[in-house]
């Protein structure tokens, strides 16, 4: 069964520069979100979109951008990236009214800010 | 607002015990939990899905309750064995909202 994509899995970049992942969700869901990773810590949710529109807006820095494009893929664009911006990037996707609106993960992008 | 935290947050047992891991909310208004496993450095992989109308879900050796009313949901792993080494997450999504909201974890060690 087809899972959800991201891309890179591994990014490297310096401080101040600016990064773009992508996420290709499962056929036919219609709704993305995008998770946030630091070391030791858990997960929290940055955003979502569902039908490319934002639905729900968490801890997302200002310096953050996304969006839902019309094939359903999402990009989370980071600019004036910093230290602390270095984490596990997940993005997971349902679909709407799905069985219990379950959540599918991706692998993750491995952000490092040097 | 959703706050969910997992007991205990480190567990070392010797192979073959069966375990308990546990996961508790405030808001008891949710549509659905999810328990998943973390290997180090690694991606989440999806265990368990419990809708909030169900009680209980079972997979292999893992079973997963729910509470609504007490808000509480416990992760049993039965036979435990070394290679279910991992961290267990436990993820909760509120009604009216669309995001995942994820407990503290709970680091497993199984000793061989």
């Amino acid at each position: 069964a087809a899972g959800v994509i991201q891309s890179p899995r591994h990014l490297i970049k310096e401080k101040r520069e600016t990064a773009t992942l992508k996420c290709y969700p499962i056929p036919r869901h219609d709704t993305v979100y995008w998770y946030q990773q630091g070391p030791g810590q858990d997960p929290q949710f940055l955003i979502s979109f569902y039908e490319k529109m934002q639905s729900d807006k968490g801890s997302i820095p200002d310096r953050f951008s996304a969006q839902q494009f019309s094939d359903y893929h999402s990009e989370l664009n980071m600019s004036s990236l910093e230290l602390g911006d270095s984490a596990l990037y997940f993005c997971a996707s349902s679909l709407a009214g799905g069985p219990g609106n379950e959540q599918f993960f991706g692998p993750g992008t491995r952000l490092t800010v040097l | 607002k959703q706050e969910v935290t997992q007991i205990p947050a480190a567990l070392s047992v010797p192979e073959g015990e069966n375990l308990v891991l546990n996961c508790s909310f405030t808001d008891s208004a949710i549509y659905n939990l999810q328990w998943f496993r973390q290997d180090p450095g690694k991606g989440l992989t999806s265990l368990l899905l419990i809708q909030s109308s169900q009680r209980e879900q079972t997979s292999g050796r893992l079973n997963a309750s729910l509470d609504k009313s007490s808000g509480r949901s416990t992760l049993y792993i039965a036979a435990s064995q070394p290679g279910d080494s991992a961290t267990y997450l436990c993820a909760v999504g509120t009604s009216g909202t669309y995001k995942y909201i994820f407990g503290t974890g709970t680091r497993l060690k199984v000793l061989a």
